[in-house]
C-alpha cells in the first residue's frame, strides 16, 4: 500500500490560496488519489481526486505532476470556514480501493484572520 | 448537510453495559463501514459491509459487533468495553466496494466509556 506524507499544520490568511503537498512516493500505477476535509467531531468530507496531470471542481484543483509522487491540493482564497484537518489518501481501486488505505494524521489548516 | 444519518451523537456508557450505535444512509450505495477515531490518532477502519455481506474486519475485538440488516442500515453492537474503548466512531457508505468511489461519512458517535 502506497504511504503518504503530508504536513502536520499549515497557517495561511484570510483571502490567500493554500498549497498542501502529499507525498506517496511508492505510488502504484493503479492508485488514485483522493483528498478529504475534516471538521472537528464531525465526519471527513470528500473533497476531490484525480489519477494525473490536473483536476478542479469547485472547492479545490488537485496538481499531479507525471511521476505522479506526490500531489498538491490547492484551496483558493481561503475562509476561516476553511479551517480544518485534510487529509491524502492513496489506493487502489481493484483491490479494495483506497478505502482499504489508512487515513494518516493529516494537514491541520489554521486560516488567520 | 450529509446523506448518512448516526444516532445518537452522544453516549456514556459503563464498561459492562450492552448498547447499539445505528447509521443510515439514504445514498443507495453497496457499501458501508465502521471507522474508529481517537484523539490524536489517525482514523481506523474497522468493518466493511457490501451487499450486506462483511468484507473487511480489521482485527477488531469481539467486544465490537458489527451488523447490516439491509444496504441502507449498519449497526455496532457494544458490549463490555473498556475505557480506552472512548473515540469518536464514524460511519461511510460509498457506491461499491473496490472501486474508487468516494466515501459519504456521517458525523459520528461521541463515545465515552467510563
Amino acid at each position: 500500500l502506497a504511504k503518504t506524507t503530508q504536513p502536520i499544520s499549515m497557517d495561511s490568511y484570510e483571502g490567500q490560496e493554500v498549497n498542501i503537498t502529499c507525498s506517496h512516493n511508492n505510488i502504484a500505477t493503479n492508485d488514485y488519489i483522493t483528498w478529504y476535509q475534516q471538521f472537528p467531531s464531525q465526519g471527513p468530507r470528500f473533497i476531490i481526486q484525480g489519477y494525473k496531470t490536473k483536476v478542479t471542481n469547485e472547492v479545490a484543483s488537485l496538481f499531479i505532476p507525471a511521476d505522479r509522487k506526490s500531489s498538491t491540493l490547492s484551496l483558493p482564497r481561503v475562509s476561516l470556514s476553511d479551517t480544518a484537518v485534510y487529509y491524502c489518501l492513496v489506493g487502489d481501486p481493484n483491490s479494495g480501493g483506497y478505502q482499504k488505505v489508512t487515513f494518516g494524521t493529516g494537514t491541520k489548516l489554521q486560516v488567520i484572520p | 448537510e450529509t446523506g448518512v444519518t448516526q444516532t445518537p451523537r452522544h453516549l456514556v456508557m459503563g464498561m459492562t453495559n450492552k448498547k447499539s450505535l445505528k447509521c443510515e444512509q439514504h445514498l443507495g450505495h453497496n457499501a458501508m463501514y465502521w471507522y474508529k477515531q481517537s484523539a490524536k490518532k489517525p482514523l481506523e477502519l474497522m468493518f466493511v459491509y457490501s451487499l450486506e455481506e462483511r468484507v473487511e474486519n480489521n482485527s477488531v475485538p469481539s467486544r465490537f459487533s458489527p451488523e447490516c440488516p439491509n444496504s441502507s442500515h449498519l449497526f455496532l453492537h457494544l458490549h463490555t468495553l473498556q475505557p480506552e474503548d472512548s473515540a469518536l466512531y464514524l460511519c461511510a457508505s460509498s457506491q461499491d466496494w473496490g472501486g474508487n468511489s468516494p466515501l459519504h461519512f456521517g458525523n459520528g458517535t461521541r463515545l465515552t466509556v467510563t
